[in-house]
């Protein structure tokens, strides 16, 4: 089955910097790939998605690459403000006839240092 | 509001005593799905639900059980907790599949003892 990789587990940035978080995946017949933010204590909140026939996606401060070759895919958070510190999971969808399964990356514990 | 909701937010039990936990969402999505979230391990799905009576395993679904006999109703059951089943729990739901944004409950924090 699919197995998502996320690296680094930790990051920490001063403001202002960009972050980058990077996830692999395993299964060529992914097909989606979404980013959730969870702020502490709080639920998980989409903040950007990108599908396989698109290579890169920009909202504002946040922009997500796919390289499907590859099999990885990046978030890039320029402009670091104190707000953007939280977790932030990966994860890769699968539609298989009828059925959607999610796998979600262990998770990236961002730190914006003021 | 359009929201997903779940009871109880926080629940200690002990081990082997049924419990239930209610999941409910008022966006009229086709798809609900439970997770466990664990510290380093992330999000691991445990069952899936793309329709009325349609329900599927996720990645971790030993010791659980779901129904869905309602589209806007997900509940997840535990019917001989263990102490390992000790998790946060997150309920979620999307329009029309996990190809598209998922919306999470508050979460669930489970204790078994």
């Amino acid at each position: 089955g699919e197995n998502v990789e996320q690296h680094p587990s930790t990051l920490s940035v001063q403001e202002g910097d960009s972050a980058v978080i990077k996830c692999t995946y395993s299964d060529s017949a992914s097909n989606y790939f979404p980013w959730y933010k969870q702020e502490l204590g709080k639920r998980p909140q989409l903040i950007i998605d990108i599908r396989s026939n698109v290579g890169e996606k920009k909202d504002q401060r946040i922009a997500v690459t796919l390289n499907k070759t590859a099999k990885h895919f990046s978030l890039h958070i320029t402009e670091t403000q104190p707000e953007d510190s939280a977790v932030y999971f990966c994860a890769a969808s699968d539609q298989k006839t009828s059925y959607d399964k999610v796998i979600f990356g262990p998770g990236t514990s961002l730190s914006v240092i003021p | 509001e359009a929201q997903v909701t779940q009871n109880p937010r926080y629940l200690i039990t002990v081990t082997g005593k049924k419990l239930t936990v209610t999941c409910s969402q008022n966006m009229n999505h086709e798809y609900m799905s439970w997770y466990r979230q664990d510290p380093g391990l992330g999000l691991r799905q445990i069952y899936y639900s793309m329709n009325v009576e349609v329900t599927d395993k996720g990645d971790v679904p030993e010791g659980y059980k779901v129904s869905r006999k309602e589209k806007r109703n997900f509940p997840l059951i535990l019917e001989s907790p263990s102490p390992n089943q000790t998790s946060l729990y997150f309920c979620a739901s999307s329009l029309l599949g996990a190809s598209r944004e998922q919306y999470f409950g508050p979460g669930t924090r489970l204790t078994v003892t």
